[in-house]
């Protein structure tokens, strides 16, 4: 299993600009959600999906969309990136949502808007 | 507001040196209570959940502790690969947000 697979690993773009970054997960995982880590912020919950279909807002949801058209994928898209997103994304996958379930990380995507 | 707040943020250790981390919590309607390592340049991964006061767990040289206010994560005898970012985070009942402390880096040296 490859587990949670993240697309691309770095990227610059600049202001304004589009991008969407990609989450794949290989194990039938319901939960997926996607945070960024800035220094001495820690990670912060950006959104999340509980499932085919379902997302909701997290922490710091503005500036970003998501979608969720499979169980496999949750892609986080930027529809016009600002330097204050510049940052280290993470996907996260767990087993189901109803469960308090360990979190499956990627290995992140770094970000850098100028 | 529901949150948590990690201590010490950095803590540097000879090897062998035992000590504690600390993560205090104001949440009400607690569902679990997580520890997670990160390595530099990795995403966190998962040690361990805590559900309800008065629970331990241990793996290794790693015990993690929890009482209504605070959970500990101690280390016993560290090694310079137990060097790392360790991160709390918490689920409350009703949502589906697991909320991240800001993390204590730990630095072992041999």
């Amino acid at each position: 299993n490859a587990g949670v697979t993240q697309t691309p690993k770095f990227q610059v773009l600049k202001t304004g600009q589009s991008m969407t970054l990609q989450c794949a997960q290989d194990m039938n995982h319901e939960y997926m959600s996607w945070y960024r880590q800035d220094p001495g912020m820690g990670l912060r919950l950006i959104h999340y999906s509980v499932g085919a279909g379902i997302t909701d807002q997290g922490e710091v949801p503005n500036g970003y969309n998501v979608s969720r058209s499979t169980t496999e994928d949750f892609p986080l898209r930027l529809l016009s990136a600002a330097p204050s997103q510049t940052s280290v994304y993470f996907c996260a996958s767990s087993l189901t949502a109803r469960d308090t379930g360990e979190l499956f990380f990627g290995e992140g995507s770094r970000l850098t808007v100028l | 507001e529901d949150q948590v707040t990690q201590s010490p943020e950095a803590l540097r250790l000879q090897e062998g040196e035992s000590s504690s981390l600390n993560c205090s919590y104001t949440v009400s309607g607690l569902r679990g209570l997580f520890w997670y390592r990160q390595d530099p340049g990795k995403g966190p991964e998962f040690l361990f959940t805590l559900y309800s006061a008065g629970e331990e767990k241990e793996k290794e040289r790693l015990k993690a502790t929890l009482t209504k206010k605070e959970s500990f994560l101690h280390i016993t005898a560290p090694k310079p690969e137990d060097s790392a970012t360790y991160l709390c985070a918490y689920l409350t009942s009703g949502t589906y947000k697991y909320i991240f402390g800001t993390g204590t880096r730990l630095k072992v040296l041999a």
